[in-house]
This record gives C-alpha cells, structure tokens and sequence, in this order.
C-alpha cells in the first residue's frame, strides 16, 4: 500500500446522508483517482486529479464529489444523490504527467456500508 | 464497446505448477496494460506492465505476453505459491485517455498446497 492511507477502514452511514472519504499520500504524486469495486467487478473510476486544484469526472460520477485543494489529500464524498453507495472506495496515486503517467498505486481501500 | 476481458473467472492450480491467466481486450489503440494482484479485503498492487511495442515482458517469477493480432494479454506465474492466491486483474490504457485505466472483472487465482 506504499505511501496512500485511506481511513477509515470500514465505515458506515444512514441513507440520506453524505459522507467523506478520507486519501492522504506521502509519495509525492502530482496525480490521484478514486476507483469503485463492487462484488465481481473490476475497478470503476469516479474521479481523478492530475494535479491540484484540477480534477475531472470519471466513467461513474454522479453522486460523488471530490476536492484537491492540497497535493497530499483527494478527499471523496459520497452524497444522497449517489443511487447504490455501498461498495469498497480505493483511492490510487501515480506520478501523473510528470513522470510515468500510466502508473497507478492503490491505498488499502474503505468499505463503505450505507443501510 | 471498449472493455477489457477475461476468459476465466477461475483458475485453481496446485503449488509449485505455473499458472496462466488471461486477458482480452477490444481496442486496437490500447497501447499500454497492466496486471495488478489483490488480496481479499486489500488494495491492488503492481506486478507487471507492458506497453504496445513489446511482445514480453519478464519481472521476477512472472512473464506478460502481449499479442497484439488477437488483442489477447496473459500474465504467466511460475513456481505458483500459496501467497499468490489472489484476485488478478488486466488494465489497458491508451493514448488520448488522460492516462485513464480500464479494469477488467478479475481472475480469481486459488493455489492448493
């Protein structure tokens, strides 16, 4: 898992409300993403930055919303909007355009649960 | 549409056998792919790229294998371990995407001791 912390691990909310979750990396990399994964399912991208205060939506962004105010942190809400939100969110970092710009490292992932 | 694919959900070998696993995808401007392994409850790691120009590629205990006629992609695992019991999945990018990654669904690989 490298330098991504996502925390928390687990995490559980009420329909209805929004929630954030939390990606912090230590690598310095100009890039980061937010993928979704349900059961028997590959990764589904939502969202991702090439570099701060720049982000663009991903093939599945309705009813998520992100910010990339600092380098380190790409925070990932997931509001009321968003139809089906219990799934498992891994946030990845690479180095982005100013280095190899395909690489991609996964953090260890939260298990959202919304009842 | 565009995706990438695999043949097999599945694939149990016995330990210390090699063990192949298998990707397709559907576009020919795909110039980059990327096998990634991930254990239950974990986020993907790396194990191997490979970019269009290349036919193999070799890493440690691992072989890629790219054939570009049939779009087909195979990860080759010699020696499997039981620590490479894991879920593995092909991601393919291209020229043009913003360096953006399509996952496939992922080959469950089990290795019996």
């Amino acid at each position: 898992d490298g330098g991504i912390t996502q925390s928390p691990k687990y995490l559980f909310r009420k329909e209805g409300q929004n929630v954030t979750l939390s990606c912090e990396q230590n690598l310095n990399h100009d890039a980061m993403y937010w993928y979704r994964q349900d059961p028997g399912q590959g990764l589904r991208l939502i969202y991702y930055s090439q570099i701060v205060n720049d982000f663009q939506k991903g093939d599945i962004a309705e009813g998520y919303s992100v910010s990339r105010e600092k380098k380190e942190s790409f925070p990932l809400t997931v509001t009321s909007a968003q139809k089906n939100p219990t799934a498992f969110y891994l946030c990845a970092s690479g180095p982005g355009l100013a280095g190899a710009p395909y690489e991609q490292y996964f953090g260890p992932g939260t298990r959202l649960t919304v009842t | 549409g565009e995706s990438v694919g695999l043949h097999l959900p599945t694939l149990s070998v016995q330990e210390g056998d090699n063990s192949i696993i298998n990707c397709a995808y559907s576009n020919s401007a795909s110039d980059y792919f990327i096998w990634y392994k991930q254990e239950s409850g974990k986020g993907p790691q790396f194990i191997i790229d490979i970019r269009s120009n290349m036919d193999k590629r070799q890493g440690q205990r691992v072989t890629v294998l790219l054939n570009k006629t049939v779009k087909h992609l195979s990860l080759q695992i010699a020696a499997t371990q039981p620590g490479d019991s894991a879920v593995y999945f092909c991601a393919e990018s291209r020229t043009g995407s913003n360096y953006k990654l399509t996952f496939g669904k992922g080959t469950l690989l089990t290795v019996n001791p």
